[in-house]
């Protein structure tokens, strides 16, 4: 059972275009978060998503920064018009439907965008 | 908004001897801990949990200990090992099962 997958693992970008991090999450998960990491700092929680559902996006910025979980196919996180505060690594974390008192996340190895 | 913190950015302790890693949350709100060890260049995975009906949990090496009524949660790793330094984080979670983390600490276990 392959892990938590995220690409690319490193993006640059220079200020104004777009970036586009894409995570799939493990087999028969259902559930995905988005973290961000800014250097020395801890991880600070963006957006939960269910397959085609935001439940929690109170960690998003509210101007550049979406988030999808569509029906197929991966979670994207899409910065617009990135600027050198993004500049960070991105997790991706998922888990399975939370029953039975185990809510334990697994994450992806990350993402580390880089703004020019 | 710091609801769960750990004050410690950095704890060294010997080879063979006792870690204790501190956690504090601000949220009575939050039902279930976690805590999570990251290495360099890797996402974050997960170590041991306990619910807030517990006030420990033991796993082999690791114990986490909840006080509720401080809250205050901690991490005993005994014997600490050097394989075991990494970065921790405690995490909480809230009702809507979202977490949130602490800013971590950087643990470094000298042989």
């Amino acid at each position: 059972n392959a892990g938590v997958m995220q690409n690319p693992r490193h993006l640059v970008r220079r200020r104004g275009q777009e970036a586009r991090l894409r995570c799939s999450p493990m087999k028969g998960h259902s559930h995905v978060y988005w973290y961000r990491q800014l250097p020395e700092e801890g991880l600070k929680f963006m957006v939960y998503l269910q397959k085609e559902n935001i439940i929690d996006e109170s960690g998003m910025p509210k101007e550049r920064f979406s988030a999808e979980f569509p029906k197929e196919g991966p979670s994207i996180l899409r910065i617009q018009q990135v600027v050198r505060g993004d500049s960070a690594a991105y997790f991706c974390a998922s888990s399975p439907l939370l029953t039975g008192g185990h809510y334990e996340q697994y994450f992806g190895p990350g993402t580390r965008l880089t703004v020019t | 908004d710091q609801q769960v913190k750990q004050n410690s950015p950095s704890l060294s302790v010997q080879e063979g001897r006792i870690s204790i890693l501190n956690c504090d949350y601000t949220n009575s709100m939050f039902d279930y801990f976690l805590w999570y060890k990251k290495y360099p260049a890797e996402g974050p995975t997960f170590l041991i949990s306990i619910s807030s009906i517990k006030d420990k949990n033991e796993d082999g090496r690791f114990t986490v200990f909840l006080n509720k009524s401080a809250k205050h949660l901690s991490l005993h790793i005994v014997p600490s090992q050097p394989g075991d330094s990494a970065v921790y984080f405690c995490a909480a979670k809230g009702g809507n099962n979202d977490m949130r983390f602490g800013a971590g600490t950087r643990l470094t276990v000298k042989p």
